[in-house]
């Protein structure tokens, strides 16, 4: 059972360069989510989708972009990497959204600018 | 006043003992309460989901008090195992407003 698989699981950045964090879930999920955790700071939202084709932002969009051509898939995208973009993303999906509970985590993405 | 706020700790404590973390919420309007654990360098994963009527899962226990708004989890007869980061995480209504806590780290010792 794979649930939520999250790419590259370790990435350094030098500032400017762009980069793609890729999230896949195998379980239908219709609900899928982007957070960043920062140390000391509880997870914040960056992106999330309802649905193939249909994504919105949350709490922290700003240096991000998303896209959901599919169900399964939930790429994030950093175009001008900035320090302050070096964090642990976290890529969750759900069945029922707004359901906590049944939010299912990637293993996360390690990311450091420089 | 932080939407969500928790004792970062550490707390530590011997094995077998009884240790208890409170954390706060501002929104009155909230709606939903949850105990998530995260192992270091781990993703979050649910522990409990707190009932205004409380909830208990083995040595797990959790309370709702919605007149101070605050959510309590209580560990008993602590183990090793139980060494990690317990986040708090309130939702005000919809997947957007979902709020974590900053957790608060136990380490049990031996």
């Amino acid at each position: 059972n794979a649930g939520v698989t999250q790419t590259p699981k370790f990435r350094i950045l030098k500032i400017g360069q762009s980069m793609t964090l890729q999230c896949a879930q195998d379980m239908n999920h219709n609900y899928m989510y982007w957070y960043r955790q920062d140390p000391g700071m509880g997870l914040k939202l960056i992106y999330y989708s309802v649905g193939a084709g249909i994504t919105d932002k949350g709490e922290v969009p700003n240096g991000y972009n998303v896209s959901r051509s599919t169900t399964e898939d939930f790429p994030l995208r950093l175009e001008l990497a900035a320090p302050s973009q070096t964090s642990v993303y976290f890529c969750a999906s759900s069945y029922s959204g707004g359901q906590v509970e049944s939010q299912h985590f990637g293993d996360g993405t390690r990311l450091s600018i420089l | 006043r932080k939407e969500v706020e928790q004792d970062p700790g550490p707390f530590n404590v011997p094995e077998g003992a009884t240790v208890a973390f409170n954390c706060t919420y501002s929104n009155s309007a909230s709606q939903s309460f949850f105990w998530y654990r995260q192992d270091c360098r781990k993703e979050p994963k649910l522990l409990m989901s707190v009932y205004s009527s409380g909830n208990e899962d083995g040595r797990f226990t959790a309370q709702l008090n919605r007149a101070s708004q605050y959510i309590s989890l209580l560990i008993r007869d602590s183990k090793l195992s139980d060494s990690a980061t317990y986040l708090c995480v309130v939702n005000s209504g919809g997947y957007q407003k979902v709020t974590f806590g900053i957790g608060t780290k136990l380490q049990v010792i031996p």
